[in-house]
């Protein structure tokens, strides 16, 4: 069975600290791995798709990496604006449908 | 901007009492997913619709069916809601090319109808 299990569970920075967040994941055959921002009482927004391990993608002060095991998201200098709840996400090569299954999160806490 | 909307944002409804979410899309997107989220815990995929094919997950409740009237909307019904059927009800929609391949666009999502069970 597909599983991803993120850590930490909860992750609280000081202003221009960086740090990673870590995704594992087993999966038959993954197609790709997702990263999603969800902030409190909202959907989750989508960040990043890696498709094969050694990929990288960056966006503003987020840069997420695969290897075939697991995906980092990694903070740089992060901002207040940066909190919210980080969902890691994969979809099997074999399921005909597209669709995700979810880690529960990291929750960030970005402190001035 | 396209977008997917969902309605309402809050319900409150009673133990037992049948209640109907509502989504739609203006993505023109061929797949729509109904999640569950409860409180710091992941998303749970309930059902989706490739166009107007129902594919339910193997542990999703029997309290829980979906209709998909037409490409836009989708709503999502809960027969008689327990009080362990609280939760963030997520919809999102995605393009997927080619019959079975699976491969296409990410998960769009909807901001979501918090359900609470008094």
């Amino acid at each position: 069975e597909d599983q991803v299990t993120q850590s930490p569970e909860a992750l609280r920075l000081q202003e221009g600290e960086s740090s990673s967040l870590n995704c594992s994941y087993t999966v038959s055959g993954l197609r790709g791995l997702f990263w999603y921002r969800q902030d409190p009482g909202k959907g989750p927004e989508f960040l990043f798709t890696l498709y094969s391990a050694g990929e990288e993608k960056e966006k503003e002060r987020l840069k997420a990496t695969l290897t075939k095991k697991e995906s980092f998201l990694h903070i740089t200098a992060p901002k207040p604006e940066d909190s919210a709840t980080y969902l890691c996400a994969v979809q099997a090569r074999m399921d005909s449908w597209g669709k995700l299954q979810f880690g529960a999160g990291t929750q960030v806490v970005v402190t001035p | 901007d396209a977008m997917v909307i969902q309605n309402p944002r809050y319900q409150v409804t009673q133990f037992g009492k049948p209640v109907t979410l509502s989504c739609s899309q203006t993505l023109n997107h061929n797949v729509m997913y109904w999640y569950q989220q409860k409180s710091s815990q992941a998303p749970k995929l309930l059902f989706h619709y490739y166009d107007k094919d129902f594919n339910n997950e193997a542990d999703t409740p029997d309290n829980f069916q979906s209709r998909r009237p037409n490409t836009s909307f989708c709503f999502l019904d809960i027969r008689s809601p327990g009080l362990g059927d609280a939760a963030m009800y997520l919809c999102a929609t995605s393009r997927v090319w080619g019959i079975g391949t699976g491969a296409g666009s990410p998960l769009h999502f909807g901001n979501g109808t918090r359900l609470t069970v008094t």
